[in-house]
Formats: C-alpha cells, sequence, structure tokens
C-alpha cells in the first residue's frame, strides 16, 4: 500500500511569491491534515480537511490555504511569501477520525520551501 | 487551548541504557495521547497510542509509555536502547472526537551512542 506522497520534495521561491504544494494521501483515507515544522516553532498544525471540508484549523495567517478534492488529494497554498514561511510542510493522511479514535496519523516525507 | 510540553530537549546515553522521556500536556478534557517518532532522514510516524483503557501501552520496537491522568503525563520508556533508537521523539495530544488534529510536544532529540 501505498503511502504519504507529497510533491515538490523541495523548492525555492522568493519574497512576495506564492506556493502550492501537492499531497496525496494513502488510499482509503479520507482526512488530510498539514503541518509546519520549523527548528524554532516545531511541528504545528495548519488545517484538517476530511471529505472536501475544513474540519479544523491552526492559528496561521489567511495567506495559508488550503483545499481537498473529491478523489481526497489536498493542497495548500502559501501567498505573499515571507522568509519565515520557509520550512518543512508536512501533510498526514488519516481514517476518519470520527468518534473517539482520532489523531493516529499517516506522514509524508514533507515538502521543504525556502523562501529567499 | 491545549499544549504540550516535553521536559527534555536532548538526552544523550549509552546502549543498552534505560530511557525515560517526560510528557506533560494541559487540557480539562478527555484525549488521545500519541508519541511520534523521526529517524534521521525517514518521515514521522507513530510509535505508539492511548485511546482509553489500559494505562500502560506498548507500541514498536519495544517502547511502552503510561499514562497518568492525575498528572496529565504520558511518559515513554524503553528499558535498553539501541544505537538505531537514534532519533527525534514526538509526544501529541489529539481532543476525542475533534477530529484528527494533534498538538505537539517540543521534541525531544535522543542520541544513542554505540
Amino acid at each position: 500500500k501505498a503511502g504519504v506522497t507529497q510533491t515538490p520534495r523541495y523548492l525555492i521561491k522568493t519574497r512576495g511569491q506564492q506556493v502550492t504544494l501537492s499531497c496525496s494521501p494513502i488510499s482509503g483515507h479520507r482526512s488530510v491534515s498539514w503541518y509546519q515544522q520549523t527548528p524554532g516553532q516545531g511541528l504545528q498544525f495548519l488545517f484538517e480537511y476530511f471529505s472536501e471540508t475544513q474540519r479544523n484549523k491552526g492559528n496561521f495567517p489567511g495567506r495559508f490555504s488550503g483545499r481537498q478534492f473529491s478523489n481526497s488529494r489536498s493542497e495548500m497554498n502559501v501567498s505573499t511569501l515571507e522568509l519565515g514561511d520557509s520550512a518543512l510542510y508536512l501533510c498526514a493522511s488519516s481514517s476518519p477520525g470520527q468518534g473517539t479514535s482520532g489523531g493516529e496519523l499517516f506522514f509524508g516525507e514533507g515538502s521543504r520551501l525556502t523562501v529567499l | 487551548a491545549q499544549s504540550v510540553s516535553q521536559h527534555n530537549h536532548h538526552v544523550i546515553l549509552s546502549e543498552a541504557a534505560s530511557l525515560e522521556l517526560g510528557c506533560n500536556y494541559s487540557y480539562g478534557g478527555t484525549v488521545n495521547l500519541f508519541w511520534y517518532v523521526q529517524y534521521p532522514g525517514q518521515h514521522l510516524q507513530l510509535l505508539l497510542k492511548y485511546f482509553s483503557g489500559d494505562p500502560l501501552v506498548k507500541g514498536i520496537k519495544g517502547f511502552e509509555a503510561e499514562f497518568i491522568k492525575s498528572k496529565f503525563s504520558f511518559n515513554l520508556r524503553k528499558p535498553s536502547v539501541q544505537w538505531s533508537d537514534t532519533a527525534e521523539y514526538f509526544c501529541a495530544v489529539n481532543v476525542k472526537a475533534a477530529g484528527n488534529k494533534l498538538t505537539f510536544g517540543g521534541g525531544t532529540r535522543v542520541l544513542v551512542k554505540p
């Protein structure tokens, strides 16, 4: 069974540009979450999508957005990039997480964004 | 909002030594608890989980963790570490019935000397 696939793996952008990252979840998983990992702030939750609807949202500015498609694939977009957006962006998929058994996530290898 | 704290940022120990990593969370409601591990060059993966029941849970590679509700703690242990346990370990909390959102601790880098 294929794991979570993220593309691109590495990218370099300049300030003010925008970027779109893609995530393909494990087959059958309908929940996709995004996290930002930096040395200073650690792992921070961005948002979670389930059945094309945003179910949870972290404390990030509106420049960070995402969406999920009918095949459960997800994209996240960061507009007007800032130097501080340089990070590893992790996507994770999960079974629905409904009821009381949420939080068991399968992570991709991440997309490493460098903003110059 | 919930928060998670891990007591040690870095731990260095020799093979065969015992390992214990502390984790405390703050949240007044019911939670699911996790330890995730990131081996060098690999993706983040689940080490063990607690949803309910026996507060002592066993995970992969000989790791175990104990949930102490009164102390809001979920400490990770391994009786005898190996060089291959060198990794960064993250404690995480999920609020029950609120989707899959995880709040992570800051992580503990563990270096096992051969």
